[in-house]
């Protein structure tokens, strides 16, 4: 399996403020996503980080509220800006690698609180 | 759109009495079909990728299942460590290739 380190683990931040959210990977993969996980409910995807290029939005989800990097094949950044309490939620990256099948992994999210 | 629908929302067995969990789905075209467990205050743990009706695959006490309709994940003589949420998702074979996950199946195993 792939390894993930995600940071932070968790934070409280304040309205208004913008957070960056680190997700490494042990090895090189094909795709990066990156989630959200509401209290209580499943994943939605945000977007698609592509290497070398702007990500690819899901509907509902802007690059001006979530910028997103991804400067190699091993690293990317999710940025939460001007939060509000709406945007508290935990945040997931995830990675497919492309093995005999089609295999994604999570890393252990990022929990926000705003307030 | 591509859906999944979860069923049961929550589950709850004696240690050892073995059931199964539902996904249903609906997709223009299914690159992989995904099982994953979560423990609370985790990401998802992978579990399974499916590709095409009639395949199975088998770890430890689940075994998953495919048909062109819906998966199930088949547990057998659960124990209390089984006890978490279990995601199912699929991945489209067209444009982008994007996952819609489901919103989850409860299990909890009472010793």
């Amino acid at each position: 399996s792939a390894v993930i380190s995600q940071k932070p683990s968790r934070d409280i931040c304040q309205r208004g403020t913008s957070l960056t959210i680190q997700c490494q990977v042990d090895s090189q993969v094909t795709m990066m996503f990156w989630y959200r996980q509401q209290p209580g409910q499943s994943l939605t995807l945000i977007a698609t980080a592509n290497q070398g290029s702007e990500a690819t939005y899901e509907s509902g989800f802007v690059i001006d509220k979530f910028p997103i990097s991804r400067p190699n094949l091993t690293f990317s950044t999710l940025t939460v800006s001007n939060m509000s309490p709406e945007d508290s939620s935990i945040y997931l990256c995830s990675v497919e690698r492309l093995t005999l099948g089609t295999e994604a992994f999570f890393g252990q999210g990022t929990r926000l609180t705003v307030v | 759109e591509d859906q999944v629908t979860q069923s049961p929302e929550a589950l709850r067995l004696q240690e050892g009495e073995s059931s199964s969990l539902n996904c249903s789905y609906t997709v223009s075209g299914l690159r992989g079909l995904f099982w994953y467990r979560q423990d609370p205050g985790k990401g998802p743990e992978f579990l399974f990728t499916l590709y095409s009706a009639g395949e199975e695959k088998e770890k430890e006490r689940l075994k998953a299942t495919l048909t062109k309709k819906e998966s199930f994940l088949h547990i057998t003589a659960p124990k209390p460590e089984d006890s978490a949420t279990y995601l199912c998702a699929v991945q489209s074979s067209g444009g982008y290739q994007k996952v819609t996950f489901g919103t989850g199946t409860k299990l909890q195993v009472i010793p």
